[in-house]
């Protein structure tokens, strides 16, 4: 059974910070990985999605990487803004229990502080 | 396109009673999931369905829990009795997909949720 694990569950950082997101998962038989935004009382905005055969993409200021033998996945945000602070969600698809599906870690809760 | 729209946004309603959350994907997206969100468990996939018809209901927790999908723009998610512990965030989300949606790399797109308490 596949399991997404993210780390730190929360985190505070100055404004103009790098930082860097963990996700860690147990099978690394994915299709693809997703990084989401969540804001509070929000629904979940897609930011970047890796495909399997990818080690990463960039989408502004943000990077995610791939390392898929490994189960891991970063998500790096440069030059971080206070308009940054969420919670990010780490989600894997994956083939489980006779059908495709998409697995989230339960987030990490970014504060960046002006 | 509007997005992924959910009603209600607010429920309050008192154990036993029955609660049913709706709704609407994006036009044109050929899968609709609904997911729950608490803070013990995170995010969990209850149902989806291809087409209209409901291919995954594994992550429904128990009989009390139906969903239907009546036609490509409507969907329902209906709790009956509801129990103090399906206080949760209820989201609706849709995708499009030729065949698989994995494979196909087209993500989710959430509709804002509908936040459920049950006294």
């Amino acid at each position: 059974k596949q399991e997404v694990t993210q780390i730190p569950a929360a985190l505070s950082v100055p404004e103009g910070e790098n930082l860097v997101l963990n996700c860690s998962f147990t099978d690394s038989a994915i299709y693809n990985l997703q990084w989401f935004r969540q804001d509070p009382g929000k629904g979940l905005t897609s930011l970047l999605l890796i495909q399997s055969s990818q080690r990463e993409q960039t989408s502004g200021r943000l990077n995610a990487s791939l390392d898929k033998s490994s189960g891991r996945s970063t998500l790096y945000i440069a030059a971080s803004q206070p308009g940054d602070s969420a919670t990010y969600l780490c989600a894997v698809y994956s083939f489980q229990g006779g059908s495709e599906k998409l697995v989230f870690g339960k987030g990490t809760k970014l504060t960046v502080n002006p | 396109d509007a997005g992924v729209i959910q009603s209600p946004r607010h429920e309050v309603t008192e154990m036993g009673q029955e609660v049913t959350l709706r709704c609407k994907p994006i036009s044109g997206h050929d899968y609709l999931f609904w997911y729950r969100q608490t803070m013990m468990r995170g995010l969990e996939l209850l149902i989806y369905f291809n087409n209209n018809v409901p291919i995954d209901d594994s992550g429904m927790p128990e009989d009390r829990f139906s969903a239907k999908m009546p036609n490509a723009s409507f969907s329902t998610l209906k709790i009956q009795p509801s129990e103090p512990r399906d206080s949760a965030v209820y989201f609706c989300a849709s995708s499009r997909g030729e065949f698989f949606i994995g494979r196909d790399g087209e993500t989710q797109y959430f509709g804002p949720g509908t936040r459920l308490l049950v006294l």
